[in-house]
């Protein structure tokens, strides 16, 4: 079974900083999706980013990138020139395209990203 | 179009007691799921169903059951509620590039 684990149960970053969210996974598949997803206090989930495993170039989103070394399993977020309004849970999520993928997403714990003003 | 839309919001129920989460899309997709999230957690899947008259375990399936009505409607039911159901659950379809989530339903089993 896959695991994904998010190291940082809390990161805080003044507004307009950087700040990166990491994550780690195991597998054994070749072929996958990796994803980061946002929740707010009104506990929507919102996808961020998307990274597709056979894909060696790096995601982007405005202000949303993503370093993804798949020999390491490492896939971390950046978030540049950070807002008030990214305040929020973070999750990593994993899902396998196996059976086409149809079974659904593995989380990690969280990180909890506090942005100073 | 209203995406995944999930009823109640809130719900408080006894030990012991049934009830059916309800949850409906409108975006045509063949794969459904149900996820919970306690505190301190990301969202662990409950059950899925890949397409109309299927459904399979996820992680956590023990204390639920699951039916697919048709294309759009895919519910959850506690038989027999337990205060370790507590928790927020969320219903999801899934698109070519990503899974739409539905706004989630919090339950309290006393």
């Amino acid at each position: 079974a896959q695991t994904v684990t998010q190291s940082q149960p809390e990161m805080s970053v003044q507004e307009a900083e950087t700040v990166t969210l990491s994550c780690t996974y195991d597998t054994s598949e070749s072929d996958y999706y990796l994803f980061w997803y946002k929740q707010p206090p009104s506990r929507q989930m919102i996808l961020v980013i998307r990274q597709e495993a056979y894909k060696q170039q790096n995601a982007t989103e405005n202000r949303f990138s993503v370093n993804f070394q798949k020999a390491a399993k490492s896939f971390s977020l950046k978030i540049s020139d950070s807002q008030l309004g990214d305040a929020a849970m973070y999750f990593c999520a994993y899902r396998s395209r196996r059976g086409g993928g149809a079974d659904g997403l593995t989380f990690g714990k969280g990180t909890h990203l506090i942005i100073q003003p | 179009n209203a995406g995944v839309t999930q009823t109640p919001k809130f719900q408080v129920l006894k030990t012991g007691q049934s009830m059916t989460l309800q949850c409906a899309q409108d975006m045509n997709h063949n794969s459904m799921y149900w996820y919970r999230q306690d505190p301190g957690m990301g969202l662990r899947l409950i059950y899925y169903s890949a397409s109309e008259g299927t459904t399979d375990k996820g992680e956590v399936p023990n204390g639920y059951n699951v039916s697919r009505l048709n294309k759009r409607e895919f519910s959850l039911r506690l038989e027999s509620a337990a205060p370790s159901q507590t928790s927020v659950y969320f219903c999801a379809s899934r698109g070519p590039n990503e899974q739409f989530f539905g706004p989630g339903t919090r339950l309290t089993v006393l």
